[in-house]
């Protein structure tokens, strides 16, 4: 059981290039999420999407786009990368019950991406 | 504004030594997780609280959320290398996960 799968690990890109990337869960969950995560910064929620075929803005969403592709995948396309982005990206996937308590996310193992 | 602060921001003990993190808000919470991040990979849950004064206890963790249900800690007993990582906590409110919000983490070492 894989659990929440992230491509690539590493990438380096120069500003203005564009990329995407991956993540794929086979935990049947319904609702996934992008953070990224800084130095003093913490955890900062970028995406999510709830269910399939819906997505809603997070915290800091400017500069990213993301594709709910189908209930596995959920990706984010950085347009025009800029130095600002350098962060490690983090995918995460968990059950969503409206009148429940929150549930668990189950993280992926990030992606380190660096913007020269 | 919810915001949740972690203390100690950085610990370094020795292995078998007992100790103690803490995550504070002035605000309520539902629920709060803790989870354990290790270099390279991302967070992993340990726990989820949603009772006020409940304590949660997973082999030599120790996890209690607080009365009023605005803070929590986490301690240790015995320490071992292997307890080394990133202790996040997050704060969330009913059915609402995007809203999950995060501490900054206590970075622990555990030295043999």
């Amino acid at each position: 059981n894989a659990g929440v799968t992230q491509t690539p690990k590493f990438q380096v890109l120069k500003t203005g290039q564009s990329m995407t990337l991956q993540c794929a869960q086979d935990m049947n969950h319904n609702s996934m999420y992008w953070y990224r995560q800084d130095p003093g910064m913490g955890l900062r929620l970028i995406y999510y999407s709830a269910s399939e075929g819906t997505t809603d803005k997070g915290e800091v969403p400017n500069g990213y786009n993301v594709s709910r592709l189908n209930k596995r995948e959920f990706s984010l396309r950085l347009e025009s990368a800029a130095p600002s982005q350098t962060s490690v990206y983090f995918c995460a996937s968990s059950e969503f019950a409206r009148s429940s308590y929150n549930s668990p996310l189950h993280f992926g193992n990030g992606t380190r991406l660096t913007v020269t | 504004t919810q915001l949740l602060e972690q203390s100690p921001q950085f610990l370094s003990i020795q292995e078998g030594e007992n100790l103690t993190v803490y995550c504070n808000s002035s605000s309520v919470f539902s629920s709060l997780q803790w989870y354990r991040q290790e270099p390279g990979e991302g967070p992993v849950l340990l726990v989820t609280v949603v009772t006020g004064g409940e304590v949660k206890k997973l082999k030599r963790l120790t996890f209690q959320f607080g009365d009023a249900r605005k803070d929590s800690s986490l301690h240790i007993t015995a320490a071992q290398p292997g307890d080394t990582g990133l202790y996040l906590c997050a704060g969330g409110n009913a059915g609402n996960n995007r809203k999950l919000i995060w501490g900054l983490g206590t970075s622990l070492a555990v030295n043999p």
